[in-house]
């Protein structure tokens, strides 16, 4: 049963470059973020979906896009990659429902020098 | 609007101490969901416990236990005779609307330091 999977685990970026994070999950949840933690910090929402189609912002948008063609995959977009973007970044999904726990990805540690 | 505080950065016990992490929460909404994860040092992130608005009894789990009060707004989580096992990061979250649409809001967490 493999939930959530993230990929790349790690990753170094120069500045100005681009990436995508993959992130696919096999519950058929409907819900699924990106969420990014920074060192020390907690959990901060950059974009999430409730279903294929439909995306919305997060907290901290910018600099990142996404798109949801399918239930089961959410990859995250990195345009022109800057140091403030270094980070972990987590891909969560929840089965529909306000009762629903996230499921987690085990991140990515990217690093933009 | 959706708020988290748990307003401990940091906490150190000694081993087999008992130690409460506090969680406070602010909702305009009658129903939500509260949760606690953990992340421990290897980074993921581990779903522990879910309480609905409606069901204030305590829960305890092993040494696990969680105090959900609505007077005051909390969900506070306590660990009885700590373990180093226990060392980690625990997030207390927050979900609004009875559909879920929203998405769960973190407190910045709290850093258990057990030490032996």
């Amino acid at each position: 049963n493999a939930g959530v999977t993230q990929t790349p685990k790690f990753r170094i970026l120069k500045i100005g470059q681009s990436m995508t994070l993959q992130c696919t999950q096999d519950m058929n949840h409907n819900y699924m973020y990106w969420y990014r933690q920074d060192p020390g910090m907690g959990l901060k929402l950059i974009y999430y979906s409730v279903g294929a189609g439909i995306t919305d912002k997060g907290e901290v948008p910018n600099g990142y896009n996404v798109s949801r063609s399918t239930t089961e995959d959410f990859p995250l977009r990195l345009e022109l990659a800057a140091p403030s973007q270094t980070s972990v970044y987590f891909c969560a999904s929840r089965a529909l429902g306000a009762n629903t726990e996230a499921f987690f990805g085990q991140g990515t540690r990217l690093t933009v020098v | 609007a959706q708020k988290v505080t748990q307003a401990q950065t940091e906490i150190s016990v000694v081993e087999k101490e008992d130690v409460t992490l506090d969680c406070v929460y602010e909702t305009r909404d009658t129903t939500y969901y509260l949760f606690w994860y953990k992340q421990p040092p290897s980074g993921e992130l581990v779903f522990l416990i879910r309480r609905n608005s409606f069901d204030e009894q305590n829960e305890i789990s092993g040494r696990y236990s969680w105090n959900f009060q609505k007077s005051t707004s909390s969900f506070n989580f306590t660990i009885t005779a700590s373990q180093v096992v226990d060392s980690a990061v625990y997030f207390c979250a927050l979900s609004e609307t009875p559909s879920g649409n929203t998405p769960l809001v973190f407190g910045k967490g709290t850093r258990l330091s057990v030490i032996a």
